[in-house]
């Protein structure tokens, strides 16, 4: 049971223009969400999180909004650059127990065309 | 300030073997989780250690055991390895006080099975 899903395996974008990546989740008791950015052979790097209590938190040119009602977050980033090609991970956890640790859906890998 | 570590880098095993892998978290986290990724599969959630005790589990088999030490440095052990365990193992560190605060990664080992 996938918890959260990331349907898209891929986007290309060209430099400049924004990026926008998709997250759906499943689990009600999700309050607490993460986008995590991965380059091969390096762990995954914290991006940017939001809190259920929130709709939008922005930092830089990364944007997360939160649709707690569609159970769907997505990731803006505005303008796109080369360097931001990497595979991104989407993540949620809850309070208490079980949900208490992350989900991570499968990633979707962001290539950005100079 | 130094961030998550992570060794040994790259493990090459043989069917049937254990391993011990190691975790050092970032100085003042007392929460450290470890995650197995393999292509296709995102991060899955392996277990989680807060002030030396297991806080939570995910569904991999007792084959996958760890333990947390008085300074926070955690060990993954994995006994009677399969091929099906060759795969990137990551630890993340964080607070640990409640949710709503992010992990932050190692760099991974990478453990091949022969």
């Amino acid at each position: 049971d996938q918890q959260v899903k990331q349907n898209s395996p891929s986007l290309s974008v060209q430099e400049g223009r924004i990026s926008i990546l998709n997250c759906d989740y499943t689990n009600s008791m999700f309050d607490y969400f993460l986008w995590y950015k991965k380059y091969p052979a390096e762990g995954p790097t914290f991006l940017i999180s939001i809190s259920s209590i929130k709709d939008k938190n922005e930092d830089g040119r990364f944007t997360v909004f939160l649709n707690k009602s569609a159970k769907h977050l997505s990731l803006h980033i505005v303008p796109s650059q080369p360097g931001d090609s990497a595979v991104y991970f989407c993540a949620a956890s809850g309070h208490t127990g079980a949900n208490s640790k992350l989900t991570f859906g499968k990633g979707i890998t962001l290539s950005v065309r100079p | 300030k130094a961030g998550v570590t992570q060794t040994p880098r790259y493990l090459i095993k043989t069917r049937g073997q254990q391993v011990t892998l190691s975790c050092s978290p970032i100085s003042g986290h007392r929460s450290v989780s470890w995650y197995q990724q393999t292509p296709g599969q995102g991060l899955q959630f392996l277990f989680e250690y807060f002030s030396e005790t297991q806080r939570n589990k995910g569904n991999f088999p007792g084959r996958f055991s760890g333990r947390q030490f008085s300074n926070s440095r955690s060990e993954m052990n994995v006994s009677t390895l399969e091929l099906g365990d060759s795969a990137l193992y990551l630890c993340a560190s964080s607070l640990g006080g409640g949710n709503n605060q992010p992990q932050h990664f190692g760099d991974g080992t990478r453990l091949s099975i022969l």
